[in-house]
Protein backbone atom coordinates (compact mmCIF):
# COMPACT_ATOMS: atom_id res chain seq x y z
CA UNK A 1 0.00 0.00 0.00
CA UNK A 2 1.22 3.30 -1.11
CA UNK A 3 2.33 5.66 2.19
CA UNK A 4 3.12 9.41 2.21
CA UNK A 5 4.01 10.86 5.47
CA UNK A 6 3.95 14.22 6.53
CA UNK A 7 5.70 15.93 9.42
CA UNK A 8 5.49 17.88 11.86
CA UNK A 9 1.32 17.47 11.87
CA UNK A 10 1.76 21.10 12.97
CA UNK A 11 3.52 23.30 14.10
CA UNK A 12 3.40 27.69 15.28
CA UNK A 13 5.95 30.01 14.29
CA UNK A 14 5.89 33.74 14.50
CA UNK A 15 6.38 36.40 11.28
CA UNK A 16 9.25 36.62 10.13
CA UNK A 17 10.39 32.97 10.69
CA UNK A 18 11.59 30.61 7.81
CA UNK A 19 9.65 27.04 7.87
CA UNK A 20 10.64 23.72 6.55
CA UNK A 21 7.82 21.32 5.89
CA UNK A 22 8.72 17.20 5.27
CA UNK A 23 7.38 14.54 2.67
CA UNK A 24 8.66 11.02 2.56
CA UNK A 25 7.09 8.77 0.41
CA UNK A 26 6.93 4.81 -0.33
CA UNK A 27 4.87 4.50 -3.03
CA UNK A 28 5.07 1.59 -6.43
CA UNK A 29 6.61 3.35 -9.09
CA UNK A 30 6.74 6.91 -8.23
CA UNK A 31 5.88 9.41 -11.34
CA UNK A 32 5.24 12.91 -9.14
CA UNK A 33 5.00 14.76 -6.24
CA UNK A 34 2.64 17.85 -5.24
CA UNK A 35 2.28 20.64 -2.46
CA UNK A 36 -0.85 21.68 -2.23
CA UNK A 37 -2.16 24.93 0.44
CA UNK A 38 -5.46 24.65 1.76
CA UNK A 39 -6.62 27.46 3.74
CA UNK A 40 -10.39 26.85 4.17
CA UNK A 41 -11.75 24.43 2.01
CA UNK A 42 -10.08 23.94 -1.80
CA UNK A 43 -7.00 23.45 -1.66
CA UNK A 44 -5.07 25.27 -4.07
CA UNK A 45 -1.41 24.11 -6.30
CA UNK A 46 1.75 25.06 -5.22
CA UNK A 47 4.63 22.87 -6.57
CA UNK A 48 4.93 19.79 -8.62
CA UNK A 49 7.97 17.82 -8.36
CA UNK A 50 9.19 14.83 -10.52
CA UNK A 51 13.25 15.24 -11.00
CA UNK A 52 15.47 14.99 -8.38
CA UNK A 53 17.72 17.36 -6.88
CA UNK A 54 16.13 20.12 -9.17
CA UNK A 55 14.40 23.17 -6.68
CA UNK A 56 11.09 25.07 -7.73
CA UNK A 57 10.78 28.84 -6.98
CA UNK A 58 7.96 30.91 -6.33
CA UNK A 59 8.55 33.93 -4.05
CA UNK A 60 8.75 32.89 -0.75
CA UNK A 61 7.95 29.27 -1.40
CA UNK A 62 10.26 26.94 -2.78
CA UNK A 63 10.61 22.97 -2.64
CA UNK A 64 12.75 20.32 -3.78
CA UNK A 65 12.65 16.32 -4.37
CA UNK A 66 14.86 13.61 -3.21
CA UNK A 67 14.28 10.37 -4.91
CA UNK A 68 16.99 8.30 -3.80
CA UNK A 69 15.67 9.08 -0.08
CA UNK A 70 12.54 9.17 -0.90
CA UNK A 71 11.46 12.72 0.22
CA UNK A 72 10.43 16.33 -0.79
CA UNK A 73 10.87 19.64 1.68
CA UNK A 74 8.56 22.79 1.24
CA UNK A 75 10.10 25.65 2.29
CA UNK A 76 8.42 29.19 3.31
CA UNK A 77 11.09 32.14 4.32
CA UNK A 78 10.05 35.48 5.98
CA UNK A 79 6.47 33.82 6.89
CA UNK A 80 3.17 36.09 6.94
CA UNK A 81 0.06 35.62 9.05
CA UNK A 82 -1.28 34.26 5.43
CA UNK A 83 0.64 31.56 5.15
CA UNK A 84 -1.87 30.28 8.07
CA UNK A 85 -2.52 26.97 6.56
CA UNK A 86 -2.36 23.55 6.13
CA UNK A 87 -0.24 22.04 3.44
CA UNK A 88 -0.93 18.89 1.51
CA UNK A 89 1.43 16.80 0.04
CA UNK A 90 0.32 14.06 -3.02
CA UNK A 91 1.58 11.55 -4.76
CA UNK A 92 1.40 9.84 -7.69
CA UNK A 93 2.29 6.07 -7.98
CA UNK A 94 1.67 3.25 -10.68
CA UNK A 95 -0.98 3.60 -12.64
CA UNK A 96 -1.40 7.53 -11.68
CA UNK A 97 -2.74 6.20 -8.85
CA UNK A 98 -2.92 9.60 -5.89
CA UNK A 99 -2.03 9.44 -2.32
CA UNK A 100 -2.17 12.77 -0.05
CA UNK A 101 -0.35 12.82 3.62
CA UNK A 102 -2.24 13.98 6.33
CA UNK A 103 -1.49 17.25 5.98
CA UNK A 104 1.13 20.01 7.87
CA UNK A 105 -0.93 22.27 9.79
CA UNK A 106 0.92 25.80 10.08
CA UNK A 107 -0.03 28.80 12.11
CA UNK A 108 1.62 32.14 11.91
CA UNK A 109 1.45 34.48 14.96
CA UNK A 110 2.03 38.48 14.42
CA UNK B 1 -17.09 27.96 -15.26
CA UNK B 2 -13.82 29.80 -13.74
CA UNK B 3 -13.45 26.85 -11.06
CA UNK B 4 -14.59 23.70 -9.72
CA UNK B 5 -18.02 24.44 -8.66
CA UNK B 6 -19.55 22.00 -5.79
CA UNK B 7 -23.00 21.94 -4.46
CA UNK B 8 -24.66 21.93 -2.19
CA UNK B 9 -22.11 23.31 0.28
CA UNK B 10 -23.71 22.24 3.33
CA UNK B 11 -26.19 18.76 3.50
CA UNK B 12 -27.55 17.49 6.50
CA UNK B 13 -29.29 14.70 6.51
CA UNK B 14 -30.65 11.97 8.73
CA UNK B 15 -28.95 8.45 9.13
CA UNK B 16 -30.42 6.04 6.00
CA UNK B 17 -31.36 8.66 3.75
CA UNK B 18 -29.98 9.06 0.01
CA UNK B 19 -28.34 12.29 -0.76
CA UNK B 20 -26.33 13.49 -4.00
CA UNK B 21 -23.58 15.77 -4.21
CA UNK B 22 -22.65 17.58 -7.31
CA UNK B 23 -20.03 18.58 -9.17
CA UNK B 24 -18.95 21.02 -11.65
CA UNK B 25 -15.68 20.69 -13.33
CA UNK B 26 -13.63 23.42 -15.29
CA UNK B 27 -14.81 23.76 -18.86
CA UNK B 28 -12.93 20.89 -21.00
CA UNK B 29 -11.27 18.90 -18.09
CA UNK B 30 -11.39 15.66 -19.03
CA UNK B 31 -9.91 14.01 -15.83
CA UNK B 32 -12.33 13.76 -12.82
CA UNK B 33 -12.06 13.20 -8.96
CA UNK B 34 -13.70 12.68 -5.99
CA UNK B 35 -12.14 12.81 -2.34
CA UNK B 36 -13.63 12.62 0.77
CA UNK B 37 -12.00 14.77 3.78
CA UNK B 38 -12.33 14.14 7.84
CA UNK B 39 -11.17 16.68 9.80
CA UNK B 40 -7.44 16.39 11.02
CA UNK B 41 -6.85 14.00 7.53
CA UNK B 42 -5.70 14.57 4.09
CA UNK B 43 -8.18 14.02 1.42
CA UNK B 44 -8.77 10.69 0.67
CA UNK B 45 -9.48 9.22 -2.80
CA UNK B 46 -12.65 7.72 -3.67
CA UNK B 47 -13.00 7.85 -7.61
CA UNK B 48 -11.52 8.96 -10.41
CA UNK B 49 -13.40 9.53 -14.51
CA UNK B 50 -11.46 9.82 -17.41
CA UNK B 51 -14.18 11.40 -19.97
CA UNK B 52 -17.49 9.70 -18.82
CA UNK B 53 -16.10 6.37 -17.64
CA UNK B 54 -14.86 5.27 -14.29
CA UNK B 55 -11.35 4.77 -14.65
CA UNK B 56 -10.53 4.01 -10.72
CA UNK B 57 -12.90 3.53 -8.23
CA UNK B 58 -10.73 1.56 -5.96
CA UNK B 59 -11.38 4.29 -3.13
CA UNK B 60 -15.35 4.12 -2.70
CA UNK B 61 -15.54 2.69 0.78
CA UNK B 62 -18.31 -0.08 -0.17
CA UNK B 63 -21.68 -0.22 -2.41
CA UNK B 64 -23.43 2.38 -0.66
CA UNK B 65 -20.88 5.22 -2.27
CA UNK B 66 -21.72 5.36 -6.69
CA UNK B 67 -20.56 7.99 -8.26
CA UNK B 68 -21.99 9.09 -12.21
CA UNK B 69 -20.52 11.18 -14.83
CA UNK B 70 -23.16 10.46 -17.75
CA UNK B 71 -22.02 13.86 -20.09
CA UNK B 72 -18.15 13.72 -19.42
CA UNK B 73 -18.89 16.91 -17.61
CA UNK B 74 -20.78 17.02 -14.41
CA UNK B 75 -20.65 14.48 -11.67
CA UNK B 76 -22.42 13.43 -8.82
CA UNK B 77 -21.57 11.70 -6.12
CA UNK B 78 -24.39 9.31 -4.26
CA UNK B 79 -24.83 7.81 -1.13
CA UNK B 80 -27.15 5.64 -0.20
CA UNK B 81 -27.94 4.58 3.08
CA UNK B 82 -26.28 7.15 5.24
CA UNK B 83 -24.11 6.45 7.56
CA UNK B 84 -23.29 8.78 10.65
CA UNK B 85 -19.42 7.84 9.47
CA UNK B 86 -20.39 9.08 6.35
CA UNK B 87 -19.84 12.39 7.45
CA UNK B 88 -17.42 14.51 6.33
CA UNK B 89 -16.10 16.77 3.38
CA UNK B 90 -16.34 16.35 0.03
CA UNK B 91 -13.93 17.63 -2.88
CA UNK B 92 -14.32 17.12 -6.30
CA UNK B 93 -11.13 18.10 -8.30
CA UNK B 94 -10.57 18.10 -12.53
CA UNK B 95 -7.69 18.21 -14.47
CA UNK B 96 -6.49 18.43 -18.31
CA UNK B 97 -5.79 14.80 -16.97
CA UNK B 98 -4.56 11.82 -14.45
CA UNK B 99 -0.93 13.40 -14.49
CA UNK B 100 -1.45 16.74 -13.94
CA UNK B 101 -2.14 19.61 -11.67
CA UNK B 102 -6.08 19.51 -9.91
CA UNK B 103 -8.45 22.08 -9.26
CA UNK B 104 -10.35 21.61 -6.20
CA UNK B 105 -13.49 22.88 -5.61
CA UNK B 106 -14.92 24.29 -2.27
CA UNK B 107 -16.42 21.01 -1.39
CA UNK B 108 -19.74 19.93 -0.04
CA UNK B 109 -19.76 18.89 4.06
CA UNK B 110 -21.79 16.44 4.56
CA UNK B 111 -23.18 16.03 8.13
CA UNK B 112 -24.77 12.71 8.85
CA UNK B 113 -27.48 13.20 12.27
Amino acid sequence: EDKVVQSPLSLVVHEGDTVTLNCSYEVTNFRSLLWYKQEKKAPTFLFMLTSSGIEKKSGRLSSILDKKELFSILNITATQTGDSAVYLCQVAGANSKLTFGKGITLSVRP
Amino acid sequence: GAGVSQTPSNKVTEKGKYVELRCDPISGHTALYWYRQSLGQGPEFLIYFQGTGAADDSGLPNDRFFAVRPEGSVSTLKIQRTERGDSAVYLCASSTDRENIQYFGAGTRLSVL
